[in-house]
């Protein structure tokens, strides 16, 4: 079975702090992904990676980084945290590129507060 | 650009009763057509999917089947059970960048009662 694993189920920080998520994979997928889910909205692509060191932005990219410098990891970076980033955050992976009927396997989610 | 629209929630059912969950879609070329299933305190898994019009796909006694006339992917399942209770999310997948993407339904929370 694929396990996609998050690093903190809550996180509490404050305005302006630098905040990193992290995702690990253990089953050699190509595709990372990072989404938040807020209420109403379903999920939200932030930004995805396809191999390792490259990132490419989803929907609503600002005010977020990437970094993937090995294939299993890949890291969402707040670089100054703000109230409006409190949310749920996943992580999702998929074995390869380009296959339209891939599944997405996630990690449980983590949940961000922003005082 | 593509989207997904699902009937709101939340939807309350008693055990056994029958569910339907309704999930449009706008989408350009050909999409394939997902739901997921996020159970409390979890993250979301694949619950069914269908990759061409008219496939039904099937699980845990849940359907759908992919029609391209009315643009719909509506979630059936005959009797439910209160171990179905959940957030449903409809989805569409496209390419972009080399990449697959999904877009998703606002979700609709399910609550059944024993």
């Amino acid at each position: 079975d694929v396990k996609v694993t998050q690093s903190s189920r809550y996180l509490v920080k404050r305005t302006g702090e630098k905040v990193f998520l992290e995702c690990v994979q253990d089953m050699d997928h190509e595709n990372m992904f990072w989404y938040r889910q807020d209420p109403g909205l379903g999920l939200r692509l932030i930004y995805f990676s396809y191999d390792v060191k490259m990132k490419e932005k989803g929907d609503i990219p600002e005010g977020y980084s990437v970094s993937r410098e090995k294939k299993e990891r890949f890291s969402l970076i707040l670089e100054s945290a703000s109230t409006n980033q409190t949310s749920m955050y996943l992580c999702a992976t998929t074995l390869t590129s380009g296959v339209i009927t891939d599944t997405q396997y996630f990690g449980p989610g983590t949940r961000l507060t922003v005082l | 650009g593509d989207s997904v629209t699902q009937m709101e929630g939340p939807v309350t059912l008693s055990e056994e009763a029958f569910l339907t969950i309704n999930c449009t879609y706008t989408a350009t070329g050909y999409p394939s057509l997902f739901w997921y299933v996020q159970y409390p305190g979890e993250g979301l898994q694949l619950l069914l999917k269908a990759t061409k019009a008219d496939d039904k796909g099937s699980n845990k006694g849940f359907e759908a089947t992919y029609r391209k006339e009315t643009t719909s992917f509506h979630l059936e399942k005959g009797s439910v059970q209160v171990s179905d209770s959940a957030v449903y999310f409809c989805a569409l997948s496209q390419i972009i960048q080399g990449a697959q993407k999904l877009v998703f339904g606002q979700g609709t929370r399910l609550t059944i009662n024993p």
